[in-house]
């Protein structure tokens, strides 16, 4: 069975700093991973995935994410934090239809 | 397309009365999710459907869940009766070809 895990509960990061949140995954086969941000009182947006291709991804708002199968790593980056940035953030993994969600990591932006 | 699309928004009900939640999924996409949100288990997947057929319903808690897919277009999630402990953030979701979930915004349930 699949499994996501993202180690931090919440990440703290002054603007205009680099930022990481980290997930690490399980899954047999080929993974695909993907990012989604969730904003107060509203659903998860998709911000990218992985399929297969180029380790490192670009998604939504300026974030990109680095696929690293040897560490079974999909951390997602952002050059510069912005405070609009803070939000939810949840890593998954697909096996055929279904979605896997990680715990999820708050990220918050002080301005 | 206007996205995926939930009713409710907010449900606020006694214990012992039934809730039925819905859920409009994205025109053509052919696979349907519900997910419950909460602070302490975090988002759990109860139930999907593909072309309308569940699946997978093991994540459903108890047999008070219950859940349909008559057609293409709607679906519904139903508790009956509700308990307090059914208080949470109840999510659908359908699934583009390329494997993108759409959220709806949610439905939260309050259950006094």
């Amino acid at each position: 069975a699949q499994s996501v895990a993202q180690p931090e509960d919440q990440v703290n990061v002054a603007e205009g700093n680099p930022l990481t949140v980290k997930c690490t995954y399980s899954v047999s086969g080929n993974p695909y991973l993907f990012w989604y941000v969730q904003y107060p009182n509203r659903g998860l947006q998709f911000l990218l995935k992985y399929i297969t291709g180029d380790n490192l991804v670009k998604g939504s708002y300026g974030f990109e994410a680095e696929f690293n199968k040897s560490q079974t790593s999909f951390h997602l980056k952002k050059p510069s934090a912005l405070v609009s940035d803070s939000a939810l953030y949840f890593c998954a993994v697909r096996a055929g239809n279904m979605l896997t969600f990680g715990g999820g990591t708050r990220l918050m932006v002080k301005p | 397309d206007a996205g995926v699309i939930q009713s409710p928004r907010h449900e606020v009900t006694e214990m012992g009365q039934e809730v039925t939640l819905r859920c409009k999924p994205i025109s053509g996409h052919n696979s349907l999710f519900w997910y419950r949100q909460t602070m302490m288990r975090g988002l759990e997947l109860l139930i999907y459907f593909n072309n309308n057929v569940p699946i997978d319903d093991s994540g459903m808690p108890e047999d008070r869940f219950s859940a349909k897919m008559p057609n293409a277009s709607f679906s519904t999630l139903k508790i009956q009766p509700s308990e307090p402990r059914d208080s949470a953030v109840y999510f659908c979701a359908s699934i583009l070809i390329t494997g993108e979930l759409f959220f709806g915004e949610g439905s939260r349930l309050t259950v006094l």
